[in-house]
């Protein structure tokens, strides 16, 4: 069955940054994108980007252009999210998903468990 | 970019009621859309894809309707294990969802 593993919770100074793992397993890695989406306290769910395992491209939000970088390891299965210059707004649980369907619009069938980030002096 | 407004942000119901939310877009995604459920400490649920087809293992309880700018999802008769907070995902241009709504008990 398909399964995405996240990385666990960390806590990060402002100004640092996380890198925020998402391990899958259950189906080829290569073929479907792999989303990133967080979730600020009390607060609704917000799309940041993808990238694609196969070839390694990535789209991100404007928002976050410049401060967020998608990546993957396909010896191993696993993307990664890492975000820069940290600002206590960027306190958040962050999830990776995949699509139902290999093809790039699609909604998310599955996701990871989330990982808690939080920006504290 | 495309927005997503849902209404109402928070409903009150009891078991048993029939729940309809509503989701517009600030323009046409054609029925690229869908609905998820997430409760408190979980990952977002996916319900209904492409406005109206309902994922497996999702309860017939559960629909979906609309195409263009304009979607309601619809509980027809709510259970203890649907309060929770619904929101809406167009993916016909990169991915947005709506702000949510949250089903709480009357």
């Amino acid at each position: 069955q398909v399964q995405l593993v996240q990385s666990g919770a960390e806590v990060k100074k402002p100004g640092a940054s996380v890198k925020v793992s998402c391990k899958a397993s259950g189906y080829t890695f290569t073929g479907y994108y792999i989303h990133w989406v967080r979730q600020a306290p009390g607060q609704g769910l917000e799309w940041m980007g993808w990238i694609n395992p196969n070839s390694g491209g990535t789209d991100y939000v404007q928002k976050f252009q410049g401060r967020v970088t998608m990546t993957r390891d396909t010896s191993i299965s696993k993307a990664y999210m890492e975000l820069s210059s940290l600002r206590s707004d960027d306190t958040a649980v962050y999830y990776c998903a995949r699509g139902i369907a290999a093809r790039s619009a699609s909604p998310f069938g599955y996701w990871g468990q989330g990982t808690l980030v939080t920006v504290s002096s | 970019d495309i927005q997503m407004t849902q209404s109402p942000s928070t409903l009150s119901a009891s078991v048993g009621d029939r729940v309809t939310i509503t989701c517009r877009a600030s323009q046409s995604i054609s029925s690229w859309l869908a609905w998820y459920q997430q409760k408190p400490g979980k990952a977002p649920n996916l319900l209904i894809y492409k406005a109206s087809s309902l994922e497996s293992g999702v309860p017939s309880r559960f629909s979906g309707s609309g195409s263009g700018t304009e979607f309601t999802l619809t509980i027809s008769s709510l259970q203890p294990d649907d309060f929770a907070t619904y929101y809406c995902q167009q993916y016909n241009s990169y991915w947005t969802f709506g702000q949510g709504t949250k089903v709480e008990i009357k």
